[in-house]
């Protein structure tokens, strides 16, 4: 069962560089989100997506977009990565519609560092 | 900004004693869920808690709720090295579809 997976696992750009975030769920989970995990901070929402065709902007969505490709992949674009973003990203999936009411299944995050 | 704060950021016990875990949020909520996290790792989901319930027990897990004032605990009782993570408590509020997480508390347990 593999659940949640995210490529790469680390990632150093360069400030103004652009990549993208890759992640994939196989468990037939309608909603997909998108946090970052900065030390002091906890977990911020970047972005969400309650079904495929939809995304909606979470607590910090600025320098981010993202595509929900189909059911079962939900990727993060940086267009122009700022030292700022140099954080972990986690993505996560739930099945019942929306996260409030239901445990949300995360992969093992992306280390991104941007000098 | 943060919804959840997590009370303490740090706390080290021996094994076999219990753990507690306090968490406060700052508006009304649906449910609240708490997570572990091992180090570099991502998080697994432990017991969710909905509004209308005051008590609820997993395993050596008991979390508590308190509308009222806010806040949840967390305890884990007689705990193992194997338990040393972080802790994370996550609210749901509103139609958003939302969770909003807390700092985290890091537990050490010592063999």
């Amino acid at each position: 069962n593999a659940g949640v997976t995210q490529t790469p696992k680390f990632q150093v750009l360069k400030t103004g560089q652009s990549m993208t975030l890759q992640c994939a769920q196989d468990m037939n989970h309608n909603s997909m989100y998108w946090y970052r995990q900065d030390p002091g901070m906890g977990l911020r929402l970047i972005y969400y997506s309650a079904s495929e065709g939809t995304t909606d902007k979470g607590e910090v969505p600025n320098g981010y977009n993202v595509s929900r490709l189909n059911k079962r992949e939900f990727s993060l674009r940086l267009e122009s990565a700022a030292p700022s973003q140099t954080s972990v990203y986690f993505c996560a999936s739930t099945g019942q519609g929306s996260s409030y009411n239901s445990p949300l299944h995360f992969g093992n995050g992306t280390r991104l560092t941007v000098t | 900004s943060q919804q959840g704060e997590e009370d303490p950021q740090a706390l080290s016990i021996q094994e076999g004693e219990n753990a507690t875990m306090n968490c406060s949020y700052k508006t009304s909520i649906n449910n609240l869920q708490w997570y572990r996290q091992n180090s570099g790792r991502g998080l697994v989901h432990l017991i969710l808690i909905r509004s209308n319930e005051r008590e609820k027990h997993s395993g050596r897990l008991r979390v508590t709720l308190d509308t009222s004032k806010k806040s949840s605990s967390l305890l884990i009782t007689a705990s193992r090295a194997a338990d040393t993570a972080s802790y994370f408590c996550a609210s749901g509020s509103g139609n958003t579809g939302k969770l909003i997480f807390g700092q985290g508390t890091t537990l050490q347990v010592k063999p």
